[in-house]
């Protein structure tokens, strides 16, 4: 069983830029979400998507967006990069949207913006 | 708003050695109350959860916690540390009675196991 995957490991970019992140979730899963962990801090919950919708959302500005694709791997979109938003950003995947669901994270992908 | 404190940064303790990692929550409802573990450079990983049921759970690498409805804590235990167990660890917790699905972590607490 192959566990929830992120690419790329790590990425410079430069403020006002735009990036995409992928995430290929836990086999079995439909249930996909996004965190933002700050140097220091705990993950922050950007959205969720349950079967290619997004179900929830965080407290987080429109120019960060998502997918979810009919095999349940995700995108996490981010426009008009400012420098606060380098950050470990997490995938995590689960066998259902229900609040029960434990969550399984992916590695992370660092973004650093300059 | 639901929301989790982990009141230490840091914990020390030496090998063999009990430990405990201290979690209190807030939630308008009943909670779902989960445990991460976070080593260097690497994503999060469950250690248990508590839904329902004993207030005793028990999880993987011989961690348990024990949820306590009276104090809003969850706090994270092991009877025997191991240097292993040095890694970053995060108490998370749902509110499932106003329907939020968004899962709130605390800021962490750094478990540091001495030999």
């Amino acid at each position: 069983e192959t566990g929830v995957t992120q690419s790329p490991t790590h990425l410079i970019k430069t403020r006002g830029q735009q990036v995409t992140l992928r995430c290929s979730s836990q086999s079995g899963h439909n249930t996909v979400s996004w965190y933002q962990q700050a140097l220091g801090q705990g993950p922050q919950f950007i959205f969720q998507y349950y079967r290619e919708e997004e179900n929830g959302r965080g407290n987080f500005p429109p120019r960060f967006s998502g997918l979810q694709f009919p095999n349940y791997s995700s995108e996490l979109n981010v426009n008009a990069l400012e420098l606060d938003d380098s950050a470990l950003y997490l995938c995590a995947s689960s066998p259902g949207q229900g609040a029960a669901y434990e969550q399984y994270f992916g590695p992370g992908t660092r973004l650093t913006v300059t | 708003a639901q929301s989790v404190a982990q009141p230490e940064d840091q914990v020390n303790v030496a090998e063999g050695n009990p430990l405990t990692v201290k979690c209190t929550y807030s939630v308008s409802g009943n909670p779902y109350l989960f445990w991460y573990v976070q080593y260097p450079n690497r994503g999060l990983q469950f250690l248990l959860k508590y839904i329902t049921g004993d207030n005793l759970v028990k999880g993987s690498y011989g961690f348990e916690a024990e949820f306590n409805k009276s104090q809003t804590s969850f706090h994270l235990k092991k009877p025997s540390a191991l240097v292993s167990d040095s890694a970053l660890y995060f108490c998370a917790v749902r509110d499932w009675d106003s329907g939020y699905s968004t899962l709130t972590f605390g800021k962490g607490t750094m478990l540091l196991v001495s030999p």
